[in-house]
Formats: structure tokens, sequence, C-alpha cells
């Protein structure tokens, strides 16, 4: 079936770097634009990237803008987020999901915690 | 960015009874290819978010049909005609039209 799995969250310290996998299977990968988005804790949620099928097309939130990078490897059927210059303000679950906007398939995310 | 606003951001509904949430967005969310993309998604209480309603109101496969979804331009509803007990946790409108895609706050719906 349909299904997307997150891994790479954990704890790190301000200032530091992430990445974070997400695997995807059930569906042909690479025609697909993915997502990143994330949620703080007890809050709502907030788009930070996309990526197109063939990686041509990318864009960020601006609060991650110049931090973070998304990329994808289709022979592995899966998308990346690096993060880096990671602040407080970045500890959130990260789901990946399919599509920029259609959103229709999600993981069930990874938490990142940055905190001295 | 565009700011989607909800109301009410808390609802307590008795069992069988209908339920409607509001969803506003500060600008227009016809793309250029004519469409509205205006989604709406249920998360229950420790799950991801699950999509209900694509581009105003097409449901999703799986979705009970008493999830319906209406509006134009600005100004949209989701309803639940006789809320089910599974149907507790946060609803979210989405607008995909217009980066960065933006979310509302959430309506909180608890059934009574």
């Amino acid at each position: 079936q349909v299904q997307l799995v997150e891994s790479g969250g954990g704890l790190v310290k301000p200032g530091g770097s992430l990445r974070l996998s997400c695997a995807a299977s059930g569906f042909a990968f690479s025609d697909y634009y993915m997502s990143w988005i994330r949620q703080a804790p007890g809050k709502g949620l907030e788009s930070i990237s996309y990526i197109s099928g063939k990686s041509t097309d990318t864009n960020y939130a601006d609060s991650v803008k110049g931090r973070f990078t998304i990329s994808r490897d289709n022979a592995k059927n899966s998308v990346y987020l690096q993060m880096n210059s990671l602040r407080a303000e970045d500890t959130a679950v990260y789901y990946c999901s399919r599509g920029p906007r259609r959103l229709d398939v999600w993981g069930t995310g990874t938490t990142v915690s940055v905190s001295s | 960015d565009v700011v989607m606003t909800q109301s009410p951001l808390s609802l307590s509904v008795t069992l069988g009874q209908p339920a409607s949430i509001s969803c506003r967005s500060s600008q227009s969310l016809v793309y250029s290819d004519g469409d509205i993309y205006l989604n709406w998604f249920q998360q229950r209480p420790g799950q991801s978010p699950r999509r209900l309603i694509f581009k105003v109101s097409n449901r999703d496969s799986g979705v009970p049909d008493r999830f319906s979804g209406s509006g134009s331009g600005t100004d949209f509803t989701l309803k639940i005609s006789r809320v089910a007990a599974e149907d507790a946790g946060i609803y979210y409108c989405m607008q995909g039209t217009h980066w960065p895609f933006t979310f509302g706050p959430g309506t909180k719906v608890d059934i009574k």
C-alpha cells in the first residue's frame, strides 16, 4: 500500500545539523512532488519545503530558507531534508507528504528537538 | 503570506448532530489553472493529519459521506451532517494556491 516513513529525527544543540529521510513505497515515486511539513509541539501545521519529481523545482518557507535543503533520490524512493543552523523554534514533528499541495498521503512523522 | 482563519476554534457537538467549520482566506484562492486549492484535514490525537476534502468539495476515498466541503473565493465550509464518535480531533483548512501554502489554526472538535 502507499506508505511514507520518516526517520532521522533526534535531539540536537542549537546551531547543529540533522538530516531527515522519508522512504516512500506503493506508488510511482518519481512522478510526484514531495513536501516536508512540520508541527511544533501543541501548534498547527507549517509547509516548509517541496521538491518536484525530477528535482528541478524546489521551494522553501522563509522560516527555513538558507538553512534547510530538500533533495531526493528516485532510485531509492526517498526524499531528504538537510537541516543546518538549527534553532529552538525548529523543534517540531516533521512529516513528509505527497505533492506540494495535494498532501493526500502523510508519514507518521519524526521528532526534532533543538535544545542545549 | 495568505492568512487562513477558522471559526470556531473549538466546537463541542452532541453525537448525531451536525457540525460546521468556517475557513476564510486573506486573498482569493483561485489558481492560474482555474482550480481552487483548498483542502481540509483531520488530525486525531496522536496521529498524522489525514486529508478529507481536496479542491473545496471533493471527498477523499474512504471518507464517510457525512463530510462535505463547499465554498468559493475566500470563504469555505466543512460540514459534518451527523457527528460520530470517531470525528473527534482537530480540523485544519489549508490553501495550496499561493506559496507558502498555509494552514488555518485548527478547530478542535469534541463529541458530547
